[in-house]
């Protein structure tokens, strides 16, 4: 399928286990992105990647592992989950040079119980 | 206090009215000023974007930045119900490596 898509869509898990986000884009866009989504806090940067091998912190990266192999991949690490971590983790990504605009993906809704 | 604050709403708004929307911020290296639109259990999509200041229209949308008091605003004009969304202003300065930083989002209603 083109474009960008995030597996799971919805994970429940509990507190201390590790958990791995999927991010799959198919335009082969450099930058990468991950984002949670909370209510009263927006979208908020977890981690990006400007090509492949090369990924630094955004806002809130404590608790996260990013790693990026291959270009059309981007998974996200939660070493051992807290409860803190339930929210909506979007992964976006973006062509270089083009900075205003990011392309997202549908999202993974996780709980952690 | 956020480098972007936006007044989370909800917004209600009868069909066919005028939605005003606005954003400011404090950081005055933000060169780029985009609205993304998203709708209940999609990710954010571009809108429309400005470069620097000024104004720029598409369709029944019009983006307003006013650097000098570091404000933005998003109208759209003759509202329709496919409008109600959260619209999310987000703010880059290019040297960020395509960084983005979002605000929170409004809720937009509108209403038959």
């Amino acid at each position: 399928d083109a474009g960008i898509t995030q597996s799971p869509r919805y994970k429940i898990t509990e507190t201390g286990r590790q958990v791995t986000l999927m991010c799959h884009q198919t335009w082969s866009h450099s930058y990468m992105f991950w984002y949670r989504q909370d209510l009263g806090h927006g979208l908020r940067l977890i981690y990006y990647s400007a090509a492949a091998d090369i990924t630094d912190k955004g806002e809130v990266p404590d608790g996260y592992v990013v790693s990026r192999s291959k270009t059309e991949n981007f998974p996200l690490t939660l070493e051992s989950a807290t409860r803190s971590q339930t929210s909506v983790y979007f992964c976006a990504s973006s062509d270089l040079g083009i900075a205003y605009e990011q392309y997202f993906g549908p999202g993974t809704r996780l709980t952690v119980t | 206090q956020k480098e972007v604050e936006q007044d989370p709403g909800p917004l209600s708004v009868p069909e066919g009215a005028i939605v005003s929307l606005n954003c400011t911020y404090s950081n005055s290296a933000f060169q780029y000023f985009m609205w993304y639109r998203q709708y209940s259990r999609k990710g954010p999509e571009l809108l429309m974007y400005t470069y620097s200041s000024g104004n720029k229209e598409d369709g029944r949308f019009t983006a307003q930045v006013d650097k000098s008091s570091k404000y933005i605003s998003l109208f759209i004009r003759d509202s329709q119900p496919s409008d109600s969304a959260t619209y999310l202003c987000a703010m880059s300065v290019v040297a960020a490596g395509n960084k983005l930083t979002f605000g929170g989002g409004t809720r937009v209603l509108v209403k038959p």
